[in-house]
């Protein structure tokens, strides 16, 4: 089983500034089925990237994903106040079909 | 326009059961896989359940795999999560949430998800 581990748990930044979330797996998976979401309080998660570096539709270029193997990470080039929320990366294993998601990193205001 | 209405939801005692339903519209319901997704209060995200678009093939998360049951019904564009054997671990906003086109199978990420129905469970 996929168990993936978001890093840091809580990241402090201010506007304008460039944010980079960790998402390592415990063992290589697929680039097809890594996926980054979105969740603000209150709201259900928004897909924001797929693929490792897809972004989806209507996202900011300001969202950039990447990596392989083990490690992939999601960026935010630029953060806008609205960015400021929490964010997990998910991965879809096929055999047997189930998905997986980090236990989320809390990115705040500082 | 995609929309996804979760009901249902609402106060069970341990070893209760309860339904939820997915009411789909604006996309062709049968041609996409769907999943329910579920998270606990101040937790993050843990998928629970997936099913194929006819419905012929489902899929549990080891949690409630022999308790919960997932099912569909085409002609009402509506998903079912039947939640048997309730326990105080299973308090948590449910959400329905399908995959992006051509997904009728499989479901590798979400690009829709509903608001939420909350399922507590205690006494």
């Amino acid at each position: 089983e996929i168990v993936l581990t978001q890093s840091p748990g809580t990241l402090s930044l201010s506007p304008g500034e460039r944010a980079a979330l960790s998402c390592r797996a415990n063992q290589s998976v697929s680039n097809t089925y890594l996926a980054w979401y979105q969740q603000r309080p209150g709201q259900a998660p928004r897909l924001l990237i797929y693929g490792v570096s897809s972004r989806a539709t209507g996202i900011p270029d300001r969202f950039s994903g990447s990596g392989s193997g083990t490690d992939f990470t999601l960026t935010i080039s630029r953060l806008e106040p609205e960015d400021f929320a929490v964010y997990y990366c998910q991965h879809y294993d096929s055999s047997p079909p189930m998905c997986s998601f980090g236990q989320g990193t809390k990115l705040e205001i500082k | 326009e995609v929309q996804l209405l979760e009901s249902g939801g609402g106060l069970v005692q341990p070893g209760g059961s309860l339904r939820l339903s997915c009411a789909a519209s604006g996309f062709t319901f049968a041609n996409y896989a769907m999943t329910w997704v579920r998270q606990a209060p101040g937790r993050g995200l843990e998928w629970v359940s997936g099913i194929s678009g006819s419905g012929g093939t489902t899929h549990y998360a080891d949690s409630v795999k022999g308790r919960f049951t997932i099912s569909r019904d085409n002609s009402k564009n509506t998903l079912y999560l039947q939640m048997n054997r309730l326990r105080a671990e299973d308090t948590a906003v449910y959400y329905c949430a399908k995959p992006p086109p051509a997904y009728t199978y499989s479901f590798p990420h979400f690009d829709y998800w509903g608001q939420g129905t909350l399922v507590t469970v205690a006494s």
